[in-house]
């Protein structure tokens, strides 16, 4: 059984802080990694991926990737309000299934003014 | 505005009752998806369409149908439903055929079903 586990929160920040999202995983072979946000009420939107080892940065949000240790992360920084929100890490099967997404839980983000 | 559509945005149905979802992208993407996302539990797989033929049915439920005729669309019928199956109900594409650098899903705005 493939798992990917996340903290689930609720994780609060202040505003302008920098908000770290942990996720693990157990599929060694995974190569494709992902990071959506999910507003209560709505679907999930896709905010970062990575498929290499080390940083990769979009504006406010970097993704971090250490494939040795089975580990992705989200930083966002100069957290917003709007930032509120559940975060979802999600990675993709090894060979055959490499189509094929698992989700973790979720990590509740709560960034206060 | 979201690439993929779905209808009916919620959804009350009894137990007897036989109801579709309906799923539509406009993204050019090859390969669809359901999801079924409960409170406190993860986004879990239901079917997978890459180019069309199903690729993926993940143990769900007889009383779940996927249909998929042509890439672009996916319904979802179901009939005799349980409470328990009340959810968010997911719809999303890719660009599908797999690969390393996997293509991204694009989520639907979702399905809320109640079973009463």
């Amino acid at each position: 059984q493939k798992e990917v586990e996340q903290n689930s929160g609720p994780l609060s920040v202040p505003e302008g802080a920098i908000a770290s999202l942990n996720c693990t995983y157990s599929d060694r072979g995974s190569q494709s990694f992902f990071w959506y946000r999910q507003y209560s009420g709505k679907s999930p939107e896709l905010i970062m991926f990575i498929y290499s080892n080390g940083d990769k940065e979009d504006g406010r949000f970097t993704a971090q990737l250490n494939k040795a240790s089975q580990y992705v992360s989200l930083l966002i920084r100069d957290s917003q309000p709007s930032d509120s929100a559940t975060y979802l890490c999600a990675v993709t099967g090894s060979g055959g299934s490499n189509y094929k997404l698992t989700f973790g839980k979720g990590t509740l983000l709560t960034v206060n003014p | 505005e979201t690439g993929v559509t779905q209808t009916p945005r919620h959804l009350v149905m009894g137990m007897t009752n036989k109801k579709s979802l309906k799923c539509e992208q406009h993204l050019g993407h090859n390969a669809m998806y359901w999801y079924k996302q409960s409170a406190k539990k993860p986004l879990e797989l239901m079917f997978v369409y890459n180019f069309k033929e199903q690729t993926e049915n993940n143990s769900v439920p007889s009383r779940f149908s996927p249909e998929c005729p042509n890439s672009s669309h996916l319904f979802l019928h179901l009939h005799t439903l349980q409470p328990e199956d009340s959810a968010l109900y997911l719809c999303a594409s890719s660009q599908g055929g797999g690969g390393v650098n996997n293509s991204p899903l694009h989520f639907g705005n979702g399905t809320r079903l109640t079973v009463t």
